[in-house]
């Protein structure tokens, strides 16, 4: 049963650096599969931030995309979540996922299918 | 960028009712949906993917359908475990991002 753990401060300063890493255990991140991040402020939906590939490939969600850099650590088995110069707009639980190939209507789709719990960080002074 | 939009945003219904939440891409997205499950301060579960697909432990209540730009969930018998918010995926196209519909919250009548 793969299993997915974030950490990091859940307090930042605005204009600093908000850092995330999430920890796999149960499976491979050199597995065929993307490691995404997902957001939600408090109350609110959720919104995309990137993923990547064991081998270094990644996505971003283009309104992020300036401030985001998501990087994988193969030796530790984890991935890891950058955002430089947040705001209080940037406060929100913060997600890791697994995303799988999944066989269906015919061909594979990538689906995030296991999550881990969340970690709510906080920008405030 | 692909906009995706829920209706209801929000619906009461009873244990035993059936429900139905839809779903709609600003553009066709083939099959490319997911549908999410979530309770208050737990990870959103995977539900429904390729649009129809029902993933492994999911109760077969719940069901998937639609393709291009026009989806639904159903809950053929709404019970007390499903009162939650759903919320719709594209996992479509990647330049914008693999949106998330607003989300429909089902609650107590």
């Amino acid at each position: 049963q793969v299993q997915l753990q974030e950490s990091g401060p859940g307090l930042v300063k605005p204009s600093g650096t908000l850092s995330l890493t999430c920890a796999v255990s149960g499976g491979s991140i050199s597995s065929s599969n993307w490691w995404s991040w997902i957001r939600q402020p408090p109350g609110k939906g959720l919104e995309w931030i990137g993923e990547i590939y064991h081998s270094g490939s990644t996505n971003y969600n283009p309104s992020l995309k300036s401030r985001v850099t998501i990087s994988v650590d193969k030796s530790k088995n984890q991935f890891s979540l950058k955002l430089s110069s947040v705001t209080a707009a940037d406060t929100a639980v913060y997600y890791c996922a697994r995303k799988s190939p999944h066989y269906g209507s015919g061909s594979y789709y990538n689906v995030d299918d296991y999550w881990g719990q969340g970690t709510l960080v906080t920008v405030s002074s | 960028d692909i906009q995706m939009t829920q209706s209801p945003s929000s619906l009461s219904a009873s244990v035993g009712d059936r429900v139905t939440i839809t779903c709609r891409a600003s553009q066709s997205i083939s099959s490319y949906l997911n549908w999410y499950q979530q309770k208050p301060g737990k990870a959103p579960k995977l539900l429904i993917y390729a649009a129809s697909s029902l993933q492994s432990g999911v109760p077969s209540r719940f069901s998937g359908s639609g393709s291009g730009t026009d989806f639904t969930l159903t809950i053929s018998s709404l019970q007390p475990e499903d009162f939650a918010t759903y919320y719709c995926q594209q996992s479509y196209s990647t330049p914008g991002g693999f949106t998330f519909g607003p989300g429909t919250k089902v609650d107590i009548k």
